[in-house]
C-alpha cells in the first residue's frame, strides 16, 4: 500500500505564480486534510474534506482553494504565491468514526516562494 | 478555539526516560493524541487517549487526565533514534479536525 502520496515533492516558485500540490490516497478514507508547517508553529491546518463532496475552512486557508476530486484525491491549490507561503505542505487522511482516529500523512512538500 | 502548550526541547540521555507534557484548553474534548515527526520526515501517530489513564505501546505510554486538562507522553530506555519532534493533537468533537501543538523537539544525548 502507498498510503498517501504527494507531489511534488519541492517546488520553487516567483511571487505570482499559481502551482497546485496534488495528494491522492489509496486507503478507502472519507476524511482528508491539508496542512502547512512553518519552524516553531507546529501543524496548521489549511482546508479539510469531511467527505467526498465536501470541503471547510481550517485555522489558515487564505490564499489558497482546495478541490475534493474524488475520494482518493484532494488538491491545494495556490492561485498568486506570496514568500509567506512559503512552508512545508502536509496531505493527511483519516477514517472518521474509528476511536482514535488516526492520521496518515504524506511526505510532504517544500515550497519555496521567491 | 483550542490551545495546546507543550515545551519547546527537551534533552534526555540514552538508556533515561523522559517525559513530555501537554496542557490543553478546548471548548469540547474528544481525545488527545500524540505524534512523531523525525527531521525531513512525515508526522506519524503514536498514541490515543480518549479515557482518564495510562495506555501503554511498548517503551512509548501515554496519559490522560480529563478533568486536569493534562496529558503527557511517556518514553522510555531512550535510544538515539527517538530524536524527534513530538506533537500533542486535540479534537473537539468526533466531525471535527485535529488542532496540533506546536511541538517539542526532543534530543537524546549519549
Amino acid at each position: 500500500n502507498a498510503g498517501v502520496t504527494q507531489t511534488p515533492k519541492f517546488q520553487v516558485l516567483k511571487t505570482g505564480q499559481s502551482m497546485t500540490l496534488q495528494c491522492a490516497q489509496d486507503m478507502n478514507h472519507n476524511s482528508m486534510y491539508w496542512y502547512r508547517q512553518d519552524p516553531g508553529m507546529g501543524l496548521r491546518l489549511i482546508y479539510y474534506s469531511a467527505s467526498e463532496g465536501t470541503t471547510d475552512k481550517g485555522e489558515v486557508p487564505n490564499g489558497y482553494n482546495v478541490s475534493r476530486l474524488n475520494k482518493r484525491e484532494f488538491s491545494l491549490r495556490l492561485e498568486s504565491a506570496a514568500p509567506s507561503q512559503t512552508s512545508v505542505y502536509f496531505c493527511a487522511s483519516s477514517e472518521p468514526g474509528a476511536m482514535d482516529e488516526k492520521l496518515f500523512f504524506g511526505s510532504g512538500t517544500q515550497l519555496s516562494v521567491l | 478555539g483550542q490551545s495546546l502548550e507543550q515545551p519547546s526541547e527537551v534533552t534526555a540521555v540514552e538508556g533515561a526516560i523522559v517525559q513530555i507534557n501537554c496542557t490543553y484548553q478546548t471548548s469540547g474534548f474528544y481525545g488527545l493524541s500524540w505524534y512523531q515527526q523525525h527531521d525531513g520526515g512525515a508526522p506519524t501517530f503514536l498514541s490515543y487517549n480518549a479515557l482518564d489513564g495510562l495506555e501503554e505501546t511498548g517503551r512509548f505510554s501515554s496519559f490522560l487526565s480529563r478533568s486536569d486538562s493534562y496529558g503527557y507522553l511517556l518514553l522510555q530506555e531512550l535510544q538515539m533514534k527517538d530524536s524527534a519532534s513530538y506533537f500533542c493533537a486535540v479534537r473537539n468533537s468526533g466531525n471535527t479536525p485535529l488542532v496540533f501543538g506546536k511541538g517539542t523537539r526532543l534530543s537524546v544525548i549519549a
